[in-house]
């Protein structure tokens, strides 16, 4: 799976966006980009996933670049609530391989949203 | 409702130990996970079963044995605790993309 780097940490207002890069230069064709969370003794949390086009659910937007080599997740209106560590994950999801579902969590961003 | 639950959320016990961590999903995902936590907060992927076959095993001790009885169900079985086997354990399931994760299994070796 491909490696990501993204920055150790970051901060943000309540109330504003909080816009997290992640870059994955070596990311192949089958694999997706993921983001999880993981608030303070808590088990991670999927936010979103997305191959080439832009995303949105109810937690965050994904933008992925278009030659794929990097993303950034928004989350349009962060509270205190959204402190954690941020992963950016590139995975391969094909069914039946030896890697399927394998997610390999790097250090992650630490979100610190203040009042 | 508990999506994915684990049981002891808390675990201490002796070096040398067997000891046993129990996972369940009431999701009917087919395929479901174990990760340990260590210290440094190092997230690391330790087994994966698709329909209670393995099909990911990451160079682990064979100290460790999952066992899956059924599609809802990856126990994790540690033989001979050592100290370094403390760390905090997540079990995890999924169905095709999303993963979605326990509250954990704090084990601690004194």
């Amino acid at each position: 799976d491909a490696k990501t780097t993204q920055p150790t940490s970051m901060d943000c207002a309540e109330g504003r966006a909080a816009n997290l890069p992640c870059n994955h230069s070596t990311i192949s064709g089958n694999e997706y980009v993921y983001w999880y969370r993981q608030i303070h003794s808590q088990g991670p949390q999927y936010i979103i996933h997305g191959l080439k086009n832009n995303e949105t659910n109810e937690m965050a937007s994904l933008i992925i670049t278009e030659d794929r080599k990097s993303s950034t997740l928004i989350l349009p209106h962060a509270t205190l609530r959204d402190t954690a560590v941020y992963y950016c994950i590139v995975s391969s999801s094909n069914a039946g391989g030896t890697s399927y579902g394998k997610l390999t969590f790097g250090q992650g961003t630490i979100l610190t949203v203040h009042p | 409702d508990t999506a994915v639950s684990q049981t002891p959320k808390y675990l201490v016990t002796q070096m040398g130990n067997d000891k046993s961590i129990k996972c369940e999903q009431n999701l009917g995902h087919d395929t479901m996970y174990w990760y340990k936590q260590d210290s440094k907060k190092f997230l690391k992927i330790m087994f994966s079963y698709n329909n209670k076959e393995l099909i990911i095993n990451e160079t682990v001790p064979n100290r460790f044995s999952p066992k899956s009885p059924d599609k809802a169900h990856l126990n994790l079985h540690i033989n001979s605790l050592e100290l370094g086997d403390s760390a905090v354990y997540f079990c995890a399931s999924s169905l095709q993309y999303e993963q979605y994760f326990g509250p954990g299994t704090r084990l601690t070796v004194t």
